[in-house]
Order: C-alpha cells, then structure tokens, then sequence
C-alpha cells in the first residue's frame, strides 16, 4: 500500500520567515496530494491540494509543488504568522475513483511553531 | 452550511466496556471515512462507505471494530471489548462523492479514552 514519509518532524521559525514542509510518497498511482492544518484538539482543515496534472499550486501565502518523477511534494508557507502555528499533514490518494475509494494515506506530521 | 459533527466529543471507557461512536455526514455526502489518530500521529484509514455499502474495511485493526451506515446518511463505529491500545482521537470524514470531488472534510473527532 502507499507510504507517506513527511519531514521535519517540528519546524520553529521567526514571524514573517518561509516555512518548507516535505513528503514523499511511494504509490506511483497516486494522484491526490491535500494538505491540513490541525490545530490542538480541532478537526483537520483543508488548507490547500494539489492534483498531478498539474506541478504547483499557490494560495495566497500558500503554496504547493509536485514532482512526479521524483514522488515528491512540498509545503510552501510565506510571510509566517503566529496564527500559522499548528500541525501540518500531508496526505496522499488516488483520488475518488477505483478501489481505493480516494482513502487518505497521511504523513506523521509537523509541529510548526510560529515566535513572534 | 453544517459541518461534520460527530459526538461524543469525549468519551471515556473502562477496559473491557463497549463503546458506539456517532457521525453526522454533510448532507447529501455519498462518501464517509472514518480514520483513527494516535497521539501524535498522522489519521490512519479504518473504513469507507459509499452511501450505505461499506466498500473497504481493510484498515479495522480487528474484529473487535464494526461499521455501519444503515439508511447512507449517519454512520456508527463500534467497538467492543474495549483495550488499552484503542485509546485514540476518532474522525470521521465525508466527502461529495462525484468523481471529479476530491476533498475530504472532516467532524472534530472524539477522543476515546481507556482505562
């Protein structure tokens, strides 16, 4: 089955800095790569996706890019917040179709903290 | 419009007890997920529903977890003989269910507690 490895563990950075989240992935077929931010003791919010006909996207202060052959894809945030400070999760699908139904294979997370 | 809830938000459960957790999709979601997550880690994959089929179960850990969604709207996991190890934060997720929708959303969980 698919295995999503995720890097760094924590990420500590000044207000105002970049912050870069990576992952890996291991199922070729996979074709889904959202991105959540889950703050202590709420749900998983969806803060941005990517699909893999495409190789990056941005949102706002929010960017994502793919790379296929490599199976790898990043988190991108600018101009850091204090309110950025959460968990990340990456995850990875094949999207709503076939077998797999589009289930979520997710990474171990980042402890992101903002100081201001 | 509303979320996914999910309730209890918090449940605590001797070992040995049966507990039944409870999920209210979005309205209209064909598609519902249910994930555990460990303290500290990343959602794991439990089951899936499609409307009221339960399409994958592969990710139940054992025999002693069961899934339904018997009218393909609410969903309850249960589980029973409680142990130690099921000591987790359980999501439920929903999403659309048309092909060209992708994205899941997720209820806030209920931290089940064994003692």
């Amino acid at each position: 089955g698919e295995n999503v490895e995720q890097h760094p563990s924590t990420l500590s950075v000044q207000e105002g800095d970049s912050a870069v989240i990576k992952c890996t992935y291991s199922d070729s077929a996979s074709n889904y790569f959202p991105w959540y931010k889950q703050e202590l003791g709420k749900r998983p919010q969806l803060i941005i996706d990517i699909r893999s006909n495409v190789g990056e996207k941005k949102d706002q202060r929010i960017a994502v890019t793919l790379n296929k052959t490599a199976k790898h894809f990043s988190l991108h945030i600018t101009e850091t917040q204090p309110e950025d400070s959460a968990v990340y999760f990456c995850a990875a699908s094949k999207g709503a179709g076939g077998t797999s139904y589009g289930k979520l294979t997710f990474g171990q997370g980042t402890i992101l903290t903002v100081h201001p | 419009g509303a979320g996914v809830s999910q309730s209890p938000r918090y449940k605590v459960a001797k070992r040995g007890q049966d507990v039944a957790l409870r999920c209210d999709p979005i309205s209209g979601h064909v598609s519902l997920f249910w994930y555990q997550q460990a303290l500290g880690q990343g959602p794991e994959f439990l089951t899936y529903f499609q409307n009221e089929a339960q399409l994958d179960k592969s990710g139940l850990p054992s025999d002693r977890f069961f899934a339904e969604r018997p009218e393909g709207s609410v969903s309850t996991l249960k589980i029973q003989r409680t142990q130690q190890e099921d000591s987790a934060v359980y999501l439920c997720a929903s999403r659309a269910g048309r092909t060209s929708s992708y994205e899941q959303y997720f209820g806030p969980g209920t931290r089940l507690t064994v003692t």
